[in-house]
């Protein structure tokens, strides 16, 4: 079966430029997560979405937004982009049904702010 | 406070030998999960396995074993005869009942040499 797709897999933006970060959870699968992880850092939880809502937040600045749409796939949007935004920005998917809250991860996503 | 901590940034090994790997975590929950994750040279977050808190049973997958003991808070992660392909940086991580987010801990490098 097909895992979490992420895309792009890398991109180069510039400071103060905007970056949509995009993400198709696996079949059948009704949560999505984001996630950060800075250069030698552990993943960061930034936002999560369940059946299109936002299920729980945690430490994404205001400057970014998520959505989750009626497919299930999910954006990151991020706008005004800083130096330190620099990071691996990785997508989970997992099955509220399954109930075994298994969080299945993504290539990432390799942003680079320069 | 939920935290989950790593103890050993880096182990380095010689192949066919055996390596454990430390996991300590903190949660006032009595329903938790706790997981590990592998994150190879190439960046993807592999999914090794979860372990919910009332599942003190210790389990065993080929080359891999997890040690489980709610008296001490620690899951442990052991790789018996490591290889080559062992080499990455493993993390241990807790979510609790009531939130999607995972918690990671810092993350152990295992290094394997031929």
């Amino acid at each position: 079966a097909a895992g979490v797709i992420q895309s792009p897999r890398h991109l180069i933006k510039e400071k103060r430029e905007t970056a949509t970060l995009k993400c198709y959870p696996i079949s059948r699968h009704d949560t999505v997560y984001w996630y950060q992880q800075g250069p030698g850092q552990d993943p960061q939880f930034l936002i999560s979405f369940y059946e299109k809502m936002q299920s729980d937040k945690g430490s994404i600045p205001d400057r970014f937004s998520a959505q989750q749409f009626s497919d299930y796939h999910s954006e990151l949007n991020m706008s005004s982009l800083e130096l330190g935004d620099s990071a691996l920005y990785f997508c989970a998917s997992s099955s509220s049904l399954a109930g075994t809250y298994e969080q299945y991860f993504g290539p990432g996503t390799r942003l680079t702010v320069t | 406070a939920q935290k989950v901590t790593q103890a050993q940034t880096e182990i380095s090994v010689v192949e066919k030998e055996d390596v454990t790997l430390d996991c300590v975590y903190e949660t006032r929950d009595t329903t938790y999960y706790l997981f590990w994750y592998k994150q190879p040279p190439s960046g993807e977050l592999v999914f090794l396995i979860r372990r919910n808190s009332f599942d003190e049973q210790n389990e065993i997958s080929g080359r891999y074993s997890w040690n489980f003991q709610k008296s001490t808070s620690s899951f442990n992660f052991t790789i018996t005869a490591s290889q080559v392909v062992d080499s990455a940086v493993y993390f241990c991580a807790l979510s609790e009942a009531n939130t999607d987010k995972l918690i990671f801990g810092t993350g152990t490098r295992l290094q394997v040499f031929p």
